[in-house]
């Protein structure tokens, strides 16, 4: 069974800093693109970053952009976000999530960017 | 960026009545919509991806059609477990994906 579960989520003041976990099982964690979804409270989803199953690509919403910084670790199947400058506008549930393999039969499959699996959220909130 | 635009915003039916719902995007994503669907305390569960392919484990009920800018998920005979929000998803643009603002499908 697929697990992923996130950890790291506080109160932190604006400006302050922060590390996000996510614990994956029940899959080949480096076979996976890995991604952070947020949720805002009483509001929708928005993508947040993405990282390759090596680690060497990322990309990252405009909104985030050169302050937060995602990464991996394949020997620990887990899967970081480093979150700078926080604003009151980054309070959210944050969700890690893997993408969807599609498989073509004998092993062989492709990567779709939508989130087949989600963990249970750490959330996240900045106040003063 | 794409903006999918969902609607209606709430949509009030009873069990085993079928539900239409609505995603349209700022510009054309070819088929790459996919349908979510959040029950409260939950994080969202993947129905539909590509437009139209139902997700390992959905049921039939739940069908996804549309291509371009027009998008629509069918629930063809509610079952309790399905008032929820359901949420549209675009990689049309990779990697700069993003959501629609959601349908809530509340028990009339």
């Amino acid at each position: 069974e697929v697990q992923l579960v996130e950890s790291g989520g506080v109160v932190v003041q604006p400006g302050g800093s922060l590390r996000l976990s996510c614990a994956a099982s029940g899959f080949t964690f480096d076979d996976y693109p890995m991604h952070w979804v947020r949720q805002t409270p009483g509001k929708s989803l928005e993508w947040v970053s993405l990282i390759t199953w090596d680690g060497v690509s990322t990309f990252y919403a405009d909104s985030v952009k050169g302050r937060f910084t995602i990464s991996r670790d394949n020997s620990k199947n887990s899967l970081y976000l480093d979150m700078n400058s926080l604003r009151v506008e980054d309070t959210a549930l944050y969700y890690c999530a893997k993408e969807l393999r599609v498989s073509l039969g004998d092993g062989r499959g492709y990567f779709l960017s939508y989130f087949h699996h989600w963990g249970q959220g750490t959330l996240v909130t900045v106040s003063s | 960026e794409i903006v999918l635009t969902q609607s209606p915003a709430t949509l009030s039916l009873s069990p085993g009545e079928r539900a239409t719902l609505s995603c349209r995007a700022s510009q054309s994503v070819r088929s790459s919509l996919a349908w979510y669907q959040q029950r409260p305390g939950q994080a969202p569960r993947l129905l539909i991806y590509d437009a139209s392919s139902r997700a390992t484990g959905i049921p039939a009920r739940f069908s996804g059609s549309g291509s371009g800018t027009d998008f629509t998920l069918t629930i063809s005979s509610l079952e309790p477990e399905d008032f929820a929000v359901y949420y549209c998803q675009q990689r049309g643009s990779w990697p700069a994906l993003t959501f629609g603002g959601g349908t809530k499908v509340e028990i009339k």
